[in-house]
Formats: structure tokens, sequence, C-alpha cells
């Protein structure tokens, strides 16, 4: 049981590059998120999926995309870097249980470098 | 629009010291709220969740307390020790969104 999984670790872009964050979570959970993390501002929501086949924008989707391609797994894309994107990101999921929203598990993270 | 705050920002205690940190929110109409803590480098780690129907909930030397009404969350760790050292966050749930506080770095000195 892996819980939440994130690919790559770690990856350097050049602004204007392209590039997809992988995440997948085994825990059979309907709730996924990618948040950004940035020094002092805490973690703000990028995108979210409820459950599978949907998709919502979070407080700061632009310039990014997502795609939740099963159950198990929620990818995050950047379709043209910007240096404002440096930071680092994380994916999470979580249960739902009628209207309770169970804990957050969280991925170890991306850490995206753009040049 | 929810806003999440959390005060102090940093905070460096003596090991054994009991510590408070306090988390605060703007809007009441909350799911649940969650304190996390994060390790530099690494992802969050879930510490306790408290329901909106709840008023406080413990696990071993953390104990979180829930003022919905007044849109204030505390998490008081008890005797503290330098493995507490940490960023704490809280997180309040609104639908299917989850906002985060800023967090408060934690630094117990041995």
């Amino acid at each position: 049981n892996a819980g939440v999984t994130q690919t790559p670790k770690f990856q350097v872009l050049k602004t204007g590059q392209s590039m997809t964050l992988q995440c997948a979570q085994d825990m059979n959970h309907n709730s996924m998120y990618w948040y950004r993390q940035d020094p002092g501002m805490g973690l703000r929501l990028i995108y979210y999926s409820a459950s599978e086949g949907t998709t919502d924008k979070g407080e700061v989707p632009n310039g990014y995309n997502v795609s939740r391609l099963n159950k198990r797994e929620f990818s995050l894309r950047l379709e043209s870097a910007a240096p404002s994107q440096t930071s680092v990101y994380f994916c999470a999921s979580s249960a739902r249980t009628g209207r309770l929203q169970e804990t957050q598990y969280f991925g170890p993270g991306t850490r995206l470098l753009v040049l | 629009k929810q806003e999440v705050t959390q005060i102090p920002a940093a905070l460096s205690v003596p090991e054994g010291e009991n510590l408070v940190l306090n988390c605060s929110f703007t809007d009441s109409a909350i799911y649940n709220l969650q304190w996390f803590r994060q390790d530099p480098g690494k992802g969050l780690t879930s510490l306790l969740l408290i329901q909106s129907s709840q008023r406080e909930q413990t696990s071993g030397r953390l104990n979180a307390s829930l003022d919905k009404s007044s849109g204030r969350s505390t998490l008081y760790i008890a005797a503290s020790q330098p493995g507490d050292s940490a960023t704490y966050l809280c997180a309040v749930r609104q639908e299917d969104k989850v906002i985060f506080g800023p967090g408060t770095s934690l630094s117990v000195i041995p």
C-alpha cells in the first residue's frame, strides 16, 4: 500500500517547455487534488477532482490543465512553463463518506524549477 | 472568500514546554478542520481532523480544539520534544475544497 505517489521528484524546465506531473493513489479515494506550495504562502489549490470524470478549478488554475485519467490517477500539465511556476507541487487524495470528507493524504511532492 | 491565518508564523521553545498554535478562519461554514505536520522537504502528514460538529480531538500529546462560531482552532502540544520541530499547518474544508493556512514553524530546542 504505497498511498499517494508522485513522479518526478524533481524537474528543471526552460521557459516555454511543457511537462506533465503524475499522481496516483491506491486507497480507492474518490477525490484528488493538486496544490502548489510557495514560501510564506502555504498551499494553494490549483485543481481538484471530486470524483472520477470531474475536474474543477481551484484558487490558482491559470497556466495548468488536469486530467483525471481514472479513479487512481490525476495528472497536472504545464503547457508552456513560466518562471512563476517554480514551486513545489503536491498531490493529495481523500475519501468521502456522505457529506463528510475524511483525512487528506499527501504525496511527497515534486520540486519544479523553471529557468 | 475563506481566508485562513496562523499565529505565530514561527515559534521557538525549550524542550518540555507546553505550547499552543493558533488558527483562524473567516467563514464559519466549514465541514471540518485539519491539522498537518510538514517536515523540511517532505509532504504533509495529517495529525488531527475535527468535524464541524465536534469541539476537540486528541491524539497522544496533541489536542486540537475547534470553535466554529468564532472561527478559531488551537493545537495544543504537551511536553514538547525536539522531534516535534516542524511546520504545522491548519486547513479548513468547504464543499470539495480545502483551504490552508500559511503554517507555523516550530523549533523545540534541546
